[in-house]
């Protein structure tokens, strides 16, 4: 049973336009959010997070929008630049829980075409 | 630098011969964990560890066990490897207390004949 779902494999985005990447979730415990980003030969890196007490969190080019009622969340990176262009997974906990466990998705391929 | 490093990053091996990946971190992490990286199924946690002499089974342990001896090191040893465990594997770590925000390696990508 996925419980953190990515159901768009990939999305080719042209430079400075907005790229938005989806996310739902099934377990009402989840209550902390996460973004990773990883490069081709790299680990993952973590992006951007987001706690269920809010709505939204900006970083620079990076904003994160959580909808509990609708157990989904979005990326949206404006302007998208071609380094952007990277494998997004979202990852969700239950913050502070006793196993720190994050649940990922299956990851979206972003492509920033020049 | 604070840094998670994973040996090898990429291996060829034949089923059933027993090896060991080995991953250390720097930043004095309590939280160690396993991760593996499939197509399509993402990222799925194989192995835990909340401190020393700590571990516990996340969500795929089958075929794999581990061991935190030293708060720095958790190996994760394939005893008897088989084709399915041909994957792309990740060790993490992460400071108790903290946001969540995982620190990975960069990587070992196994294949078994």
């Amino acid at each position: 049973d996925q419980q953190v779902k990515q159901n768009s494999p990939s999305l080719s985005v042209q430079e400075g336009r907005i790229s938005i990447l989806n996310c739902d979730y099934t377990n009402s415990m989840f209550d902390y959010f996460l973004w990773y980003k990883k490069y081709p030969a790299e680990g993952p890196t973590f992006l951007i997070s987001i706690s269920s007490i809010k709505d939204k969190n900006e970083d620079g080019r990076f904003t994160v929008f959580l909808n509990k009622s609708a157990k989904h969340l979005s990326l949206h990176i404006v302007p998208s630049q071609p380094g952007d262009s990277a494998v997004y997974f979202c990852a969700a906990s239950v913050y502070g829980g006793a196993t720190n466990k994050l649940i990922f998705g299956t990851g979206t391929l972003l492509a920033v075409q020049p | 630098e604070a840094q998670v490093t994973q040996n090898p990053r990429y291996l060829i091996t034949v089923t059933g011969k027993k090896l060991t990946v080995t991953c250390s971190q720097n930043m004095n992490h309590e939280y160690m964990s396993w991760y593996r990286q499939d197509p399509g199924l993402g990222l799925r946690q194989i192995y835990y560890s909340m401190n020393v002499e700590v571990t516990d089974k996340g969500d795929v342990p089958e075929g794999y066990k581990v061991s935190r001896k030293e708060k720095r090191n958790f190996p994760l040893i394939l005893e008897s490897p088989s084709p399915n465990q041909t994957s792309l594997y990740f060790c993490a770590s992460l400071g108790l207390g903290t946001t969540g925000e995982l620190f990975f390696g960069e990587g070992s990508r196994l294949t078994v004949l």
